[in-house]
């Protein structure tokens, strides 16, 4: 069985900027959620994509924005990228739409530095 | 507003003592709480959940108690082992919007 994987590991952008990271779900899994985590906080919940529609959403601005595939993995594309949207960017598998099942398996998160 | 709180930012165990890790939550139709374990560059892993019809679960040497009333979470671990060390977290299911909501976490120390 296949974790989570994201790419890339690390990620250095400048203040205005675009950056797309990449989520690869666990085997089995159609849907995939996306926290943001500053440091010393915990996750927060940037939106799930469930049969590549949005399914839920927390409280990002519109430049935030995600897409899912076929193969259910995932983007998260950041625009006008702003110094406090510098954090680690977890993605988090799970089936059937976060209905029934609640566990969430998480990658290893992409770390973005934004100067 | 913090809907889940973890009010202790650490706690230090001694290697074979019990580690008790709290968590407050405000909403009381949250239906599904969860621990996580996240190791310095890792994601979090799943450690235990409970449904909120239940009070107590068990696994192995991990344990999470829920009280309702109180609206307090709380994780058990007997007997605690250095590889215990790690930041802990503790979620809650959020029907309304699909989403896992995390308090701030705290990190466990098991000394040798």
């Amino acid at each position: 069985e296949t974790g989570v994987t994201q790419s890339p590991t690390h990620l250095i952008k400048t203040r205005g900027q675009q950056v797309t990271l990449r989520c690869s779900s666990q085997s089995g899994h159609n849907t995939v959620s996306w926290y943001q985590q500053a440091l010393g906080q915990g996750p927060q919940f940037i939106f799930q994509y469930y049969r590549e529609e949005e399914n839920g959403r927390g409280n990002f601005p519109p430049r935030f924005s995600g897409l899912q595939f076929p193969n259910y993995s995932s983007e998260l594309n950041v625009n006008a990228l702003e110094l406090d949207d510098s954090a680690l960017y977890l993605c988090a598998s799970t089936s059937g739409g976060g209905r029934g099942t609640y566990e969430q398996y998480f990658g290893p998160g992409t770390r973005l530095t934004v100067t | 507003d913090q809907q889940v709180k973890q009010n202790s930012p650490s706690l230090s165990v001694q290697e074979g003592r019990i580690s008790i890790l709290n968590c407050d939550y405000t909403n009381s139709m949250f239906d599904y709480f969860l621990w996580y374990k996240k190791y310095p560059a890792e994601g979090p892993t799943f450690l235990i959940s409970i449904s909120s019809i239940k009070d107590k679960n068990e696994d192995g040497r991990f344990t999470v108690f829920l009280n309702k009333s109180a609206k307090h979470l709380s994780l058990h671990i007997v007997p605690s082992q250095p590889g215990d060390s790690a930041v802990y977290f503790c979620a809650v299911h959020n029907n309304a919007g699909n989403m896992l909501t995390f308090g701030g976490g705290t990190r466990l120390m098991v000394k040798p």
